[in-house]
Parts: structure tokens; sequence; C-alpha cells
């Protein structure tokens, strides 16, 4: 079966760290870029990272740059999500979201995502 | 920073047709691209470069594009396309992705 299946969300401290996992399966992690997106409780879609198939581009939006690092292990079939420095704003549900093969504009499959949340 | 907008609500009565739109920047030089979320669910593509739809959508879900609004089309509404909608981009010249605020669909 084609899927994503996140993990490694929770509760934390703000100022703690934490690292989400998404374990691919039913096709070749290494043909498609993947992302993290994530929606805070009652809000809309936010993109949070991206990453190449080979690593070569890796982008962040701006809430999290340089607090939060993506990466991938194609032979382990998983791509992580680094979270440093947490703050209470970064409580949501985060998605694991594969891009499109031929044209990686849009994200065809999504996680069920896991929900992260930082508080005291 | 690129910024998408969309109506926060639309009703819609069983069988006719909703009409959700997406507005942006020079958004007729983007591809765009729409996603269903329903309650308690993960967000599922309906629609992808402006037209085109996945396997399995169904043929009611139409997407256009002209000048600066982008536009998602639902013919003959059912109950269970009550959903949020967002539309998406890719913005080039940030190197982001790019969401809109979202479309909830009322059924009535």
């Amino acid at each position: 079966e084609v899927q994503l299946v996140e993990s490694g969300g929770g509760p934390v401290n703000p100022g703690g760290s934490l690292r989400l996992s998404c374990a691919v399966s039913g096709f070749t992690l290494s043909s498609h870029g993947m992302n993290w997106v994530r929606q805070a409780p009652g809000k809309g879609l936010e993109w949070v990272a991206s990453i190449s198939t080979s690593n070569s581009y890796i982008y962040y939006g701006e809430p999290v740059k340089g607090r939060f690092t993506i990466s991938r292990d194609n032979a382990r079939k998983s791509l992580f999500l680094q979270m440093d420095s947490l703050r209470a704003e970064d409580t949501a549900v985060y998605y694991c979201a594969r891009s499109s093969e031929n044209y990686g504009g849009f994200f065809d499959l999504w996680g069920q995502g896991i929900l992260v949340t930082v508080s005291s | 920073s690129y910024v998408l907008t969309q109506p926060p609500s639309v009703s819609v009565a069983p069988e006719q047709t909703a009409r959700i739109t997406c507005g942006g920047d020079a958004i007729g030089t983007l591809s765009v691209h729409w996603y269903q979320q329903k309650p308690g669910q993960a967000p599922a593509l309906v629609v992808y470069v402006n037209t085109d739809r996945p396997s399995g959508i169904p043929e009611r879900f139409s997407g256009s594009h002209s000048g600066d609004t982008a536009t998602l089309t639902i013919d003959r509404v059912e109950a269970g396309d009550e959903a949020d909608y967002y539309c998406q981009v890719w913005h080039s010249r940030s190197d982001h992705y790019v969401f809109g605020p979202g479309t909830k669909v009322t059924v009535l």
C-alpha cells in the first residue's frame, strides 16, 4: 500500500527539541521530493520545509528557518524533521507530504499527521 | 512574501454549483493546485496544475485559471463535498510553497 506514516510527535516544553519521522511504503522514495506541512489547531495549512530527491535543494518557511532541519534517508525509506528551539506557535499537526514525481510543485500524497504540542 | 487570498466560506445547496476563488499577484503566471480537507482528515489533492484531476477525483471537480484568479468549481454539489478547500502555488522567486487561507464549503 502506498502510504506515509508520521511518528515522533507529542508534548514538549518551550525551547525543547523533537524529531519527527515519516515512514514511506509502496513507492520509491528516491524518486520524489518530500515535504513537511503543518496545521495549527483550527487554522489553515502552512508549508514548513522541502527536500529534493538528491538533497540538492532544501527550503524552509520563514517561521522555522534556522530552527528546523529536514533530512531524508532513501535507503531507510524515511523522511525526518529535526525541530529545535520550539515555541508555543509551533504547536500543530505536522503532515509529511510527497511531491509529484514529474512536476514537484504540488503534493500528491499525504500522511495522516502527527500532533506536536509545545507547552510548559 | 507571496500571498494567496480565498473567501472564508461558500454555501451552496445540493445539486448546485460551488465556485471557490483563489487570488494572488500575477497568479496567472503560476500553476495552481487545490486540496480538499474533510474534518479530522489529512488534505487530499483534487486539482493540480490548474485544471488536471488525479485519478479517483470525480469530474464534478474542475479548475480554471484566468488573469489574477484561479477557480475551483464543484458541479452538482453533494453533502460529502463539505470540507475546507485550499489553493497552493510554488513561488519560485522566493523558493517557497504558499497555501491560501482556505475556504469552508457548506452544503445547505
